[in-house]
Protein backbone atom coordinates (compact mmCIF):
# COMPACT_ATOMS: atom_id res chain seq x y z
CA UNK A 1 0.00 0.00 0.00
CA UNK A 2 0.97 3.53 -1.00
CA UNK A 3 2.12 5.72 2.19
CA UNK A 4 0.83 8.41 3.52
CA UNK A 5 2.76 11.37 5.85
CA UNK A 6 0.69 13.33 8.22
CA UNK A 7 1.52 15.68 11.07
CA UNK A 8 0.89 14.37 14.59
CA UNK A 9 -1.23 17.42 15.99
CA UNK A 10 -2.50 20.43 14.82
CA UNK A 11 -4.58 23.00 16.72
CA UNK A 12 -7.55 24.88 16.19
CA UNK A 13 -9.98 27.62 17.18
CA UNK A 14 -13.72 27.08 17.42
CA UNK A 15 -15.75 28.48 13.98
CA UNK A 16 -12.26 28.96 12.10
CA UNK A 17 -12.05 27.05 9.00
CA UNK A 18 -8.95 23.93 9.44
CA UNK A 19 -7.02 22.60 6.54
CA UNK A 20 -5.65 19.08 7.50
CA UNK A 21 -2.58 18.06 5.05
CA UNK A 22 -1.60 14.67 3.84
CA UNK A 23 1.10 13.70 1.87
CA UNK A 24 1.14 10.76 -0.53
CA UNK A 25 3.79 10.65 -3.14
CA UNK A 26 4.29 7.65 -4.11
CA UNK A 27 0.57 7.78 -4.66
CA UNK A 28 -0.67 5.43 -7.85
CA UNK A 29 -2.81 6.59 -11.00
CA UNK A 30 -5.73 3.84 -9.12
CA UNK A 31 -5.68 5.08 -5.89
CA UNK A 32 -8.60 7.05 -4.30
CA UNK A 33 -7.40 9.30 -1.36
CA UNK A 34 -10.03 8.44 1.39
CA UNK A 35 -10.38 10.81 5.04
CA UNK A 36 -11.43 9.05 8.09
CA UNK A 37 -11.89 10.10 11.18
CA UNK A 38 -12.22 8.83 14.96
CA UNK A 39 -13.83 10.98 17.63
CA UNK A 40 -13.19 9.92 21.20
CA UNK A 41 -13.86 6.55 22.60
CA UNK A 42 -15.85 5.88 18.90
CA UNK A 43 -14.97 3.97 16.12
CA UNK A 44 -13.77 5.82 13.18
CA UNK A 45 -16.34 7.49 10.48
CA UNK A 46 -16.08 8.00 6.95
CA UNK A 47 -15.47 11.83 5.94
CA UNK A 48 -15.13 12.17 2.50
CA UNK A 49 -13.10 10.69 -0.34
CA UNK A 50 -11.95 11.38 -4.08
CA UNK A 51 -9.71 10.38 -7.18
CA UNK A 52 -8.36 13.42 -8.82
CA UNK A 53 -11.01 16.42 -8.55
CA UNK A 54 -11.99 18.43 -5.42
CA UNK A 55 -14.87 17.28 -3.64
CA UNK A 56 -17.34 18.56 -1.13
CA UNK A 57 -19.80 17.05 1.37
CA UNK A 58 -21.84 17.86 3.97
CA UNK A 59 -19.02 17.27 6.10
CA UNK A 60 -15.72 19.18 4.61
CA UNK A 61 -14.13 19.67 1.58
CA UNK A 62 -11.44 17.76 -0.04
CA UNK A 63 -8.64 19.40 -2.02
CA UNK A 64 -6.02 17.05 -4.46
CA UNK A 65 -2.95 18.55 -5.70
CA UNK A 66 -3.16 18.98 -9.60
CA UNK A 67 0.30 15.77 -9.46
CA UNK A 68 -1.85 13.72 -6.96
CA UNK A 69 1.01 13.44 -4.78
CA UNK A 70 -0.83 15.54 -1.61
CA UNK A 71 -4.58 16.69 -0.32
CA UNK A 72 -5.50 19.36 2.00
CA UNK A 73 -9.04 18.19 4.09
CA UNK A 74 -10.80 21.10 4.67
CA UNK A 75 -13.02 21.77 7.50
CA UNK A 76 -14.77 25.02 6.87
CA UNK A 77 -15.64 26.10 10.69
CA UNK A 78 -14.41 23.84 13.24
CA UNK A 79 -16.73 22.53 16.05
CA UNK A 80 -15.62 21.11 19.19
CA UNK A 81 -17.10 17.92 18.18
CA UNK A 82 -14.33 17.90 15.27
CA UNK A 83 -12.07 17.53 17.90
CA UNK A 84 -10.75 13.79 16.59
CA UNK A 85 -8.16 11.91 14.88
CA UNK A 86 -8.57 12.43 11.08
CA UNK A 87 -7.02 9.69 8.82
CA UNK A 88 -5.63 9.91 5.31
CA UNK A 89 -5.46 6.63 3.55
CA UNK A 90 -5.25 5.75 0.11
CA UNK A 91 -7.21 2.50 -1.71
CA UNK A 92 -7.02 1.16 -4.96
CA UNK A 93 -9.34 -1.61 -4.49
CA UNK A 94 -8.13 -4.03 -6.96
CA UNK A 95 -5.52 -5.09 -6.30
CA UNK A 96 -4.98 -4.12 -2.19
CA UNK A 97 -8.15 -5.69 -1.65
CA UNK A 98 -10.93 -4.61 0.73
CA UNK A 99 -8.89 -3.16 3.61
CA UNK A 100 -8.31 0.05 4.92
CA UNK A 101 -4.67 0.76 5.81
CA UNK A 102 -4.27 3.40 8.77
CA UNK A 103 -1.43 5.20 9.51
CA UNK A 104 -1.44 7.41 12.93
CA UNK A 105 -3.30 10.40 11.75
CA UNK A 106 -3.63 13.75 12.69
CA UNK A 107 -5.14 14.70 16.42
CA UNK A 108 -6.96 17.37 15.94
CA UNK A 109 -7.83 19.86 19.10
CA UNK A 110 -10.37 22.56 18.84
CA UNK A 111 -10.16 25.52 21.35
CA UNK A 112 -13.02 26.75 22.47
CA UNK B 1 -30.39 2.10 16.08
CA UNK B 2 -29.34 0.62 12.58
CA UNK B 3 -25.44 0.89 13.00
CA UNK B 4 -22.85 -1.44 13.54
CA UNK B 5 -23.24 -3.05 16.94
CA UNK B 6 -20.59 -5.11 18.86
CA UNK B 7 -21.06 -7.05 21.88
CA UNK B 8 -19.65 -7.11 24.95
CA UNK B 9 -18.09 -3.58 24.76
CA UNK B 10 -15.71 -4.53 27.54
CA UNK B 11 -13.76 -7.63 28.39
CA UNK B 12 -11.63 -8.35 31.10
CA UNK B 13 -10.02 -11.86 31.02
CA UNK B 14 -7.31 -13.61 32.77
CA UNK B 15 -4.17 -14.90 30.43
CA UNK B 16 -4.56 -18.39 28.66
CA UNK B 17 -8.43 -17.79 28.43
CA UNK B 18 -10.65 -17.91 25.47
CA UNK B 19 -12.61 -14.89 24.62
CA UNK B 20 -15.40 -14.25 21.68
CA UNK B 21 -17.08 -11.24 20.24
CA UNK B 22 -19.77 -10.55 18.29
CA UNK B 23 -20.49 -8.10 15.46
CA UNK B 24 -23.63 -7.74 14.11
CA UNK B 25 -23.30 -5.65 10.85
CA UNK B 26 -25.93 -3.07 9.03
CA UNK B 27 -28.21 -5.73 7.70
CA UNK B 28 -28.17 -5.17 4.23
CA UNK B 29 -23.85 -4.86 4.25
CA UNK B 30 -22.09 -7.69 2.55
CA UNK B 31 -18.43 -7.27 3.66
CA UNK B 32 -17.68 -7.54 7.15
CA UNK B 33 -14.30 -6.56 8.85
CA UNK B 34 -12.29 -6.94 11.93
CA UNK B 35 -9.26 -4.64 13.04
CA UNK B 36 -7.43 -4.29 16.23
CA UNK B 37 -5.97 -1.39 17.70
CA UNK B 38 -3.66 -0.51 20.24
CA UNK B 39 -3.42 2.93 22.17
CA UNK B 40 -1.89 5.64 19.97
CA UNK B 41 -1.92 3.88 16.77
CA UNK B 42 -4.75 3.65 13.57
CA UNK B 43 -6.61 0.55 13.48
CA UNK B 44 -4.93 -2.74 11.86
CA UNK B 45 -6.76 -5.21 9.67
CA UNK B 46 -7.16 -8.84 10.50
CA UNK B 47 -9.48 -10.28 8.34
CA UNK B 48 -12.53 -9.34 6.13
CA UNK B 49 -15.60 -11.64 4.90
CA UNK B 50 -17.98 -10.75 2.08
CA UNK B 51 -21.45 -12.83 2.77
CA UNK B 52 -20.14 -15.78 4.44
CA UNK B 53 -16.73 -16.43 2.55
CA UNK B 54 -13.30 -15.51 4.88
CA UNK B 55 -11.80 -13.69 1.72
CA UNK B 56 -8.49 -11.99 3.63
CA UNK B 57 -6.81 -12.77 6.77
CA UNK B 58 -3.97 -10.60 7.38
CA UNK B 59 -0.27 -11.88 8.71
CA UNK B 60 -1.44 -10.46 12.66
CA UNK B 61 -4.20 -13.35 12.58
CA UNK B 62 -2.06 -16.00 14.24
CA UNK B 63 -3.52 -19.29 14.87
CA UNK B 64 -5.47 -18.34 18.19
CA UNK B 65 -7.46 -16.04 16.23
CA UNK B 66 -10.77 -17.20 14.34
CA UNK B 67 -13.30 -15.75 12.93
CA UNK B 68 -16.69 -16.68 11.52
CA UNK B 69 -19.60 -15.30 9.61
CA UNK B 70 -21.69 -18.44 9.18
CA UNK B 71 -24.90 -17.22 7.57
CA UNK B 72 -23.23 -13.75 5.93
CA UNK B 73 -25.12 -12.10 8.89
CA UNK B 74 -23.26 -11.45 12.65
CA UNK B 75 -19.56 -12.72 12.88
CA UNK B 76 -17.74 -13.43 15.76
CA UNK B 77 -13.85 -13.38 16.84
CA UNK B 78 -12.87 -15.28 19.27
CA UNK B 79 -8.82 -15.39 20.80
CA UNK B 80 -7.73 -19.01 22.25
CA UNK B 81 -5.16 -18.88 25.03
CA UNK B 82 -5.04 -14.88 25.56
CA UNK B 83 -1.85 -13.37 25.76
CA UNK B 84 -1.17 -10.04 27.31
CA UNK B 85 -0.07 -8.19 23.78
CA UNK B 86 -3.68 -9.29 23.00
CA UNK B 87 -5.06 -6.24 24.82
CA UNK B 88 -6.46 -3.52 22.20
CA UNK B 89 -9.93 -2.37 20.89
CA UNK B 90 -11.20 -4.78 18.55
CA UNK B 91 -12.90 -2.55 15.39
CA UNK B 92 -15.63 -4.45 13.48
CA UNK B 93 -17.12 -2.28 10.23
CA UNK B 94 -19.14 -3.21 7.65
CA UNK B 95 -19.52 -1.93 3.83
CA UNK B 96 -21.59 -2.45 0.78
CA UNK B 97 -19.42 -3.44 -1.82
CA UNK B 98 -20.40 -1.10 -4.24
CA UNK B 99 -19.06 1.98 -6.20
CA UNK B 100 -15.13 2.82 -6.58
CA UNK B 101 -14.24 4.04 -3.05
CA UNK B 102 -14.25 1.97 0.52
CA UNK B 103 -17.00 3.60 2.75
CA UNK B 104 -16.99 1.49 5.68
CA UNK B 105 -19.31 1.79 8.76
CA UNK B 106 -17.21 0.81 12.46
CA UNK B 107 -19.07 -0.42 15.68
CA UNK B 108 -18.29 1.46 18.59
CA UNK B 109 -15.57 -1.75 19.42
CA UNK B 110 -15.17 -4.49 22.21
CA UNK B 111 -11.81 -3.28 24.61
CA UNK B 112 -10.08 -6.52 25.47
CA UNK B 113 -7.82 -6.33 28.49
CA UNK B 114 -5.73 -9.39 29.54
CA UNK B 115 -4.56 -9.53 32.90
Amino acid sequence: DAKTTQPNSMESNEEEPVHLPCNHSTISGTDYIHWYRQLPSQGPEYVIHGLTSNVNNRMASLAIAEDRKSSTLILHRATLRDAAVYYCILWEGKTSGSRLTFGEGTQLTVNP
Amino acid sequence: DTGVSQNPRHKITKRGQNVTFRCDPISEHNRLYWYRQTLGQGPEFLTYFQNEAQLEKSRLLSDRFSAERPKGSFSTLEIQRTEQGDSAMYLCASRLNRGPYNEQFFGPGTRLTVL
